[in-house]
């Protein structure tokens, strides 16, 4: 189903804990990325990868980590530094940064801490 | 940086009237705008996307308009039905002398239509 997989659809998690979100593509995209999704606030990049063991900060990077180590997979681990990280987290794949290169989104994680 | 502003924020027609949704941004060296529609609980997926060569596209009852000299571009959707009712996003992405940039998106147009 659109070839992009993320895991689990909800997770819940205590204050303090770090939590690793799971995304998955099968569509042999170079570039992907990790967005944010807060009520009344669109989308905001968090990371991006354009290629393998490579990726770079977006707008709100502070408080995420990622990590790149196969085309295939682009991990979203969220931080105890992250101040407010309950939201819903979105991941895409394109085929690059050209401008033919539409985004893919796969169906989002909703993160609720407590 | 760019900066895409996005309004109405939510918008309320009765089926079959007409939908408009319209979108600035800041930077003069964007070149690519596309429009995502985000269903209730689903993914954003795009709808139809205009090049900065282009001023107008359509498809079927979805059209979009480009006015590079006032940096707006519109989403305009004829003959609403119920199923168009979902949140809308605006983007943007800057050319930086041939490298692309990534996707600026607006903060979406709740668009719901009456029955």
């Amino acid at each position: 189903d659109g070839g992009i997989t993320q895991s689990p659809k909800y997770l819940f998690r205590k204050e303090g804990q770090n939590v690793t979100l799971s995304c998955e593509q099968n569509l042999n995209h170079d570039a992907m990325y990790w967005y944010r999704q807060d009520p009344g606030q669109g989308l905001r990049l968090i990371y991006y990868s354009q290629i393998v063991n490579d990726f770079q900060k977006g707008d709100i990077a502070e408080g995420y980590s990622v990590s790149r180590e196969k085309k295939e997979s682009f991990p979203l681990t969220v931080t105890s530094a992250q101040k407010n990280p309950t939201a819903f987290y979105l991941c895409a794949s394109s085929t690059g940064t050209g401008i033919n290169s539409p985004l893919h989104f796969g169906n989002g994680t909703r993160l609720t801490v407590t | 940086g760019e900066n895409v502003e996005q309004h109405p924020s939510t918008l309320s027609v009765q089926e079959g009237d007409s939908a408009v949704i319209k979108c600035t941004y800041s930077d003069s060296a964007s070149n690519y705008f596309p429009w995502y529609k985000q269903e209730l609980g689903k993914r954003p997926q795009l709808i139809i996307d205009i090049r900065s060569n282009v001023g107008e596209k359509k498809d079927q009852r979805i059209a979009v308009t480009l006015n590079k000299t006032a940096k707006h571009f519109s989403l305009h959707i004829t003959e609403t039905q119920p199923e168009d009712s979902a949140v809308y996003f605006c983007a943007a992405r800057m050319n930086y002398g041939g490298s692309q940039g990534n996707l600026i998106f607006g903060k979406g147009t709740k668009l719901s239509v009456k029955p």
